[in-house]
């Protein structure tokens, strides 16, 4: 089946430094990706939609700078995290996918910012 | 638009009983609707799907959903309860309305007793 494998798994960082998460599809070719955060017992909200090729589609309230998202090839695509803060501490997850055979997520990042 | 909402943000059952986790769903077209679980720190695995087929729809583990579009409801079951099942779930809804983007609901988490 389709696997799509995320790293790193958890990182730490300080306060102001930057952060990149990585999201390929393994055995498949992804034009679309998607990113989400979640929060401490509550669900996933998406924050923006990663089109290979082009500039990403950010969700309302999503800030862009802040989380540069970029997917230069049909398997890969990044999450920076620019100028963290504690605030930015959360649990990230990818997707790739689509409805006609079915969407993969990948197994997350715990970000905390210290 | 469309929404989702879990009816129970927490249902306790004992191993070997019946599990049963709601969702009513809000779309103005016809919805694919998915049922998701996570465990923790973990990403999510998809347990099964409605995409306009069979409104009984059987997923893996012993899972199985009913979409009901009168009541607007796509519930989950599983006839006997096993201790593994101890997990968050999200029901999900996709429409090509809406670009396909998934919205998910705020999530149950299951606990399993012995």
């Amino acid at each position: 089946g389709a696997v799509v494998s995320q790293h790193p798994s958890r990182v730490i960082c300080k306060s102001g430094t930057s952060v990149k998460i990585e999201c390929r599809s393994l055995d498949f070719q992804a034009t679309t990706m998607f990113w989400y955060r979640q929060f401490p017992k509550q669900s996933l909200m998406l924050m923006a939609t990663s089109n290979e090729g082009s500039k990403a589609t950010y969700e309302q309230g999503v800030e862009k700078d802040k989380f540069l998202i970029n997917h230069a090839s049909l398997t890969l695509s990044t999450l920076t995290v620019t100028s963290a803060h504690p605030e930015d501490s959360s649990f990230y997850i990818c997707s790739a996918g689509g409805l006609s055979y079915g969407y993969t997520f990948g197994s997350g990042t715990r970000l905390t910012v210290v | 638009a469309q929404s989702v909402t879990q009816l129970d943000s927490h249902v306790s059952v004992s191993e070997g009983t019946p599990v049963l986790l709601r969702c009513n769903y809000s779309s103005s077209y016809s919805p694919s609707l998915f049922w998701y679980v996570q465990h923790p720190n973990k990403g999510l695995q998809l347990l099964l799907k409605y995409t306009s087929a069979a409104t009984l729809v059987k997923g893996i583990n012993g899972f199985e959903a009913e979409f009901k579009k009168s009541e607007t409801s796509f519930h989950l079951t599983k006839p006997s309860a096993h201790m593994s099942d101890a997990a968050e779930y999200f029901c999900v809804v996709s429409t090509p309305a809406a670009g396909n983007k998934l919205t998910f609901g705020g999530g149950t988490r299951v606990l399993v007793k012995p």
